[in-house]
């Protein structure tokens, strides 16, 4: 199954709306989980199984769709979100990552 | 707190090996669902391994008989060896316990839930 992100880059502005796309080659559900990575850091898990907040992840944000199309949103970018966002499946296996979208500061 | 810590990467020629170790705290390795994550500089992410707490074990197609993953319960630590390695397997290496497992299974999973800091594992002549 692979996974597609877009955009891969994305300029904003704090207290901005965003929204990442992923899309599956293939329905997987709701099988799906977002992270977040910072430069020279770990990945952080934000969601899992497409909507569910990963537990000290702050509200703002979001996980929604099932199926092929997802997005994750974050209600108002703050200065600590400035980062790459990845989607991953586990509808099966292999497990798949998205190829990322980087956030920076416009 | 689950804290995991990967050491073993380093510099090694083409065709060498490499073993990597995850020590593991906050959580019993014998009886969690881990994995390996490994991220080539610059790029994405990709699963390379995981291990079920019956001793189950996945491999991704690129390293399916090569790399093994294992785990000392006594030492509480999860490893990943590696042969025949190539420069391909440039990567960081990143161990994880899976979310969504559970009762001899990943029925909700996996996710990747918990992350060690990453170690670098370099393959260059």
């Amino acid at each position: 199954i692979q996974m597609t992100q877009s955009p891969s880059t994305l300029s904003a502005s704090v207290g901005d709306r965003v929204t990442i796309t992923c899309r599956a080659s293939q329905s997987i559900s709701s099988w799906l989980a977002w992270y977040q990575q910072k430069p020279g850091k770990a990945p952080n898990l934000l969601i899992y199984k497409a909507s569910s907040l990963q537990s000290g992840v702050p509200s703002r944000f979001s996980g929604s769709g099932s199926g092929t199309e997802f997005t994750l949103t974050i209600s108002s970018l703050q200065p600590d979100d400035f980062a790459t966002y990845f989607c991953q499946h586990y509808h099966s296996y292999p497990l798949t990552f998205g190829g990322g979208t980087k956030v920076e500061i416009k | 707190e689950v804290q995991l810590v990967e050491t073993g990467g380093g510099l090694i020629h083409p065709g060498g090996s490499l073993r990597l170790s995850c020590a593991a705290s906050g959580l019993i390795v014998s009886s969690s669902y881990m994995g390996w994550v490994r991220q080539a500089p610059g790029k994405g992410l990709e699963s390379v391994s995981l291990i079920y707490s019956t001793g189950s074990t996945i491999y991704a197609d690129s390293v399916k008989g090569r790399f093994t993953i294992s785990r000392d319960d006594s030492k509480n630590t999860l490893y990943l060896e590696m042969n025949s390695l190539s420069v391909d397997d440039t990567a960081v290496y990143y161990c994880a316990n899976l979310g969504g497992c559970g009762g001899g299974g990943c029925s909700s999973g996996p996710y990747f839930d918990h992350w060690g800091q990453g170690t670098l594992a370099t393959v260059s002549s």
